[in-house]
């Protein structure tokens, strides 16, 4: 089965805390793993893929194979974070599967 | 660029109206996707689609759900006789390709809400 659980339907934070958004994914195959970020009744934006390694606005997020997880990170929170954020991985026909998302709440 | 662009950002329908969603890609792309967001349950995959093809329709309910994406013009999401648990937000997205490494591009989204 192909699935993306994001076990955290809220996650509350103070503002200069770590954040963490957990995500787990079920995929026979090698993965290819997405975060999006929807702020308030905006669109989705893609935050960051697994391939390209790469830091956006500080967040990082590692594919751990053995664990199947692919965790979002950021060192110190900002309350411009506060959004819904999404993980997704790309299923075998192409589209992308999203979990159900984790609200993140920065407060002062 | 314009992005992805979908129409119209809010529709009211009446129990058992039709409801027809628009949705252009970006330019270049030519694989569009469509996704239902519900309260408490994140996204919801519906249909993949390339011009003129339907390439995966499993999130699709079997009834009254249709979607389109004709050589010319933009892809058409089409629901009949819509009841009130049809309301969510629905929402589009295109890549260039169906391995793209760039992820997909999402429109702002149609509310519909059935009164």
């Amino acid at each position: 089965a192909q699935r993306v659980t994001q076990p955290e339907k809220l996650l509350s934070v103070f503002k200069g805390a770590p954040v963490e958004l957990k995500c787990n994914y079920s995929y026979s195959g090698s993965p290819e793993l997405f975060w999006y970020v929807q702020y308030s009744r905006q669109r989705l934006q893609l935050l960051l893929r697994h391939i390209s390694r790469e830091s956006i606005k500080g967040f990082t997020a590692d594919l751990n194979k053995g664990e199947t997880s692919f965790h979002l990170k950021k060192p110190f929170a900002q309350e411009e974070d506060s959004a819904m954020y999404y993980c997704a991985l790309r299923g075998s026909q192409g589209n992308l599967i999203f979990g159900k998302g984790t609200k993140l709440s920065v407060k002062p | 660029n314009a992005g992805v662009m979908q129409n119209p950002r809010h529709l009211v329908r009446r129990r058992g109206q039709e409801a027809r969603l628009r949705c252009s890609p970006m330019k270049g792309h030519s694989h569009v996707y469509w996704y239902r967001q519900l309260p408490e349950e994140g996204l919801k995959f519906m249909v993949y689609l390339q011009k003129e093809n339907i390439i995966d329709e499993s999130g699709m309910p079997k009834e009254r759900f249709s979607a389109e994406f004709p050589k010319e013009g933009p892809s058409i999401l089409r629901i009949q006789q819509v009841v009130r648990g049809d309301s969510a937000a629905y929402f589009c997205a295109s890549s260039r390709g169906q391995g793209s490494i760039y992820g997909y591009t999402f429109g702002s989204g149609t509310r519909l809400t059935v009164v």
